[in-house]
């Protein structure tokens, strides 16, 4: 599993209110994703992140912060929840020398947003 | 951006029988494209990549290949078995993200 873990696994929140995912590595990588995955669409990118402070913006950025203040920790945060973004959030790395490198996934969160 | 587009959307085949699904992306430029399976209820896992010097690559009865003229790869598995039933997903990866089809599903029947 590379190491990866999801916190929450599951979550169910109201329309309107904050809701931030962490994910932890255990294996001192340096690249660092968060996809959703929703039916009919496969994954998709939210954001990444190349290091500690250092992220970029992926293909469905929009709603969406991140953070990594450690090597460790990846956070995603949803500032307003929306209906929309009901979904299973994954978080990845890769242990590649650059972003083409094998990604690896983590468990998931479920998120449903009423 | 690079836009990959996966067929079928659903496959299904006799135990024993080979399966394929293809996908085509848009960006020249994408250089390295996995697959990935994923199990109802748990996480895509990378089963195969391949790069673009390369035009094939197998790994037991798994194998996928690369035409980078005509912008489209293939995953073939030959000798299906009923454990080989999930959603695959191809990708290419450019630049800075990874593009993921919407996914196949595959079923095996015994």
């Amino acid at each position: 599993d590379a190491g990866i873990t999801q916190s929450p696994r599951h979550k169910v929140t109201e329309t309107g209110t904050p809701v931030t995912l962490r994910c932890h590595q255990t294996e001192n990588h340096r690249y660092m994703y968060w996809y959703r995955q929703d039916p009919g669409h496969g994954l998709r990118l939210i954001h990444y992140s190349y290091g500690v402070k250092d992220t970029d913006k992926g293909e469905v950025s929009d709603g969406y912060s991140v953070s990594r203040s450690k090597t460790e920790d990846f956070l995603l945060t949803l500032e307003s929840a929306t209906s929309s973004q009901t979904s299973v959030y994954f978080c990845a790395i890769s242990k590649g020398t650059d972003v083409k490198g094998e990604q690896f996934f983590g468990p998931g969160t479920r998120l449903t947003v009423l | 951006g690079e836009n990959v587009e996966q067929h079928p959307s659903t496959l299904s085949v006799q135990e024993g029988d080979s399966a394929v699904i293809k996908c085509t992306y848009s960006d020249s430029a994408s250089n390295y494209f996995p697959w990935y399976k994923q199990e109802l209820g748990k996480r895509p896992q990378l089963i195969i990549d391949i790069r673009s010097n390369v035009g094939e690559k197998k790994d037991q009865r798994i194998a996928v290949t690369l035409n980078k003229t005509a912008k489209h790869f293939s995953l073939h598995i030959t000798e299906t078995q009923p454990e080989d039933s999930a959603v695959y997903f191809c990708a290419a990866t450019t630049h800075n993200d990874m593009r993921f089809g919407a996914g196949t599903r595959l079923t095996v029947k015994p």
